[in-house]
């Protein structure tokens, strides 16, 4: 059975950092792209980064490109997210996601909750 | 990139049908055959429904159907049943700098 379980998430304040974990199993890791989604509490979904199997490509959403880092560690079966400078607009239910069948998410883990604020 | 656009609400009986459009532009929907659309209960995780515009991933039921036309891609619910009533959003790719971009998101009432 494939799943994903996030941590990581909490309180931090503006200007402050945080690094999530996926822990990944039930699956091949290492043959999937993975990513990362948010959701602001009541709003819609945002994608905010993924990465290649081998972590030589990533690509950001322009609102965290140069402040995020998305990251993995196929030995682990995990992916990671760091986040530097955070702000209020970060506030949100970090999910991760598996790249499972051709540009789209197939398994979903639960989320972890960021919160920003003084 | 701005968020593709869908309509916040819908609405249906059940046994009706129901369906929601998602409007982006050439460089996203127009694009690409990658369309994607996820169902979301609350406070639950999102659950993928449709990819490449129009595919079911293996347990989704043949009642959920995806189609595009132009910029603007469909997603239809038949047969509406109480446990479809949930938040729908599409995605789409973009091949751009910023690759996925989600819809709006549209609340389902049955």
């Amino acid at each position: 059975e494939v799943q994903l379980v996030e941590s990581g998430g909490g309180l931090v304040q503006p200007g402050g950092s945080l690094r999530l974990s996926c822990a990944a199993s039930g699956f091949t890791f290492s043959n999937f792209w993975m990513r990362w989604v948010r959701q602001a509490p009541g709003e819609g979904l945002e994608w905010v980064a993924n990465i290649k199997q081998d972590g030589s490509e990533k690509n950001y959403v322009d609102s965290v490109r140069g402040r995020f880092t998305i990251s993995r560690d196929n030995a682990k079966n995990s992916l990671y997210l760091q986040m530097d400078s955070l702000r209020a607009e970060d506030t949100a239910l970090y999910y991760c996601a598996r790249e499972g069948v051709p540009r789209a998410s197939d398994y979903w883990g639960q989320g972890t909750l960021v919160t920003v604020s003084s | 990139q701005s968020a593709l656009t869908q309509p916040p609400s819908a609405s249906g009986s059940p046994g009706q049908s129901v369906t929601i459009s998602c409007t982006g532009t050439s460089s996203d929907v127009g694009g690409y055959n990658y369309v994607s659309w996820y169902q979301q209960h609350p406070g639950k995780a999102p659950k993928l429904l449709i990819y490449e515009v129009s595919k079911r991933p293996s347990g989704v039921p043949d009642r959920f159907s995806g189609s595009k036309s132009g910029n603007t891609a469909s997603l239809t619910v038949s047969g509406l049943q109480a446990d479809d009533e949930a938040d729908y959003y599409c995605s789409s790719y973009s091949g751009s700098n910023n690759p996925y971009v989600f819809g709006t998101g549209t609340e389902v009432t049955v």
